[in-house]
């Protein structure tokens, strides 16, 4: 079975501060990265996607690979309020287009 | 990315009945799938429409519970067959469009069986 595992939170951080969110995978053979971003009772946004290891920053946000390590994480500089979600860890199964999703990490910002 | 469209958006329906979920894409697109998102949980693939052939199904899901149809490029429909409360979920379709591994999702059909 393969395995993609988040912390489920709540995550909460200040208004302003960086949210550094984590997600491991089981499955060696996994090309493709993706963040989602699920406000409740709407469906998943897509925030970033990565297939090569290192960092790549799109505006405040910012996706990090690591393929040995097995883990992807989503850092967001500048928190607001309205990056109040859960983001969902998704990771490309062996047929190289079905998502294998985490259970999503649940991301509050205070004022 | 794609537009895409669900409907109905929610319903509630009876247990031992069945309901067919539409998704309109405006372009065409490579690969459609259905997920289900049960209550507090994340997202499950049920299957991969396929264009002019049998849908592809993830391990727990069979075609008879699970009927898709995708007769073109733009639209695909899932049923959800012989329902009970246990089938309460979200369903949510996606696309694939081009050689991005990239997925798109749908509004989502917000379902409840009673």
């Amino acid at each position: 079975q393969k395995e993609v595992e988040q912390n489920s939170g709540p995550l909460s951080v200040p208004e302003g501060a960086i949210a550094s969110l984590n997600c491991t995978y089981s499955d060696r053979g996994s090309q493709s990265f993706f963040w989602y971003r699920q406000y409740s009772g709407k469906s998943p946004e897509l925030i970033m996607f990565i297939y090569s290891n290192g960092d790549k920053e799109d505006g405040r946000f910012t996706a990090q690979l690591n393929k040995a390590s097995q883990y992807v994480s989503l850092l967001i500089r500048d928190s607001q309020p309205s990056d109040s979600a859960t983001y969902l860890c998704a990771v490309t199964d062996d047929s190289g287009y079905a998502l294998n999703f985490g259970k999503g990490t649940s991301l509050l910002v205070t004022p | 990315s794609a537009v895409i469209s669900q409907k109905p958006s929610r319903d509630i329906c009876q247990r031992g009945t069945s309901l067919t979920i539409q998704c309109q894409v405006d372009s065409q697109v490579t690969m459609m799938f259905w997920y289900r998102q049960q209550p507090g949980q994340s997202l499950t693939l049920i299957a991969t429409a396929n264009q002019g052939s049998e849908a592809t199904y993830e391990s727990g899901f069979v075609i008879d519970k699970f009927p898709i149809s995708r007769p073109n490029l733009t639209f695909s429909t899932l049923t959800v067959s012989n329902m009970s409360p246990e089938d309460s979920s979200i369903y949510l379709c996606s696309v694939k469009a081009g050689g991005s591994d990239t997925q798109y999702f749908g509004p989502g059909t917000r379902l409840t069986v009673l």
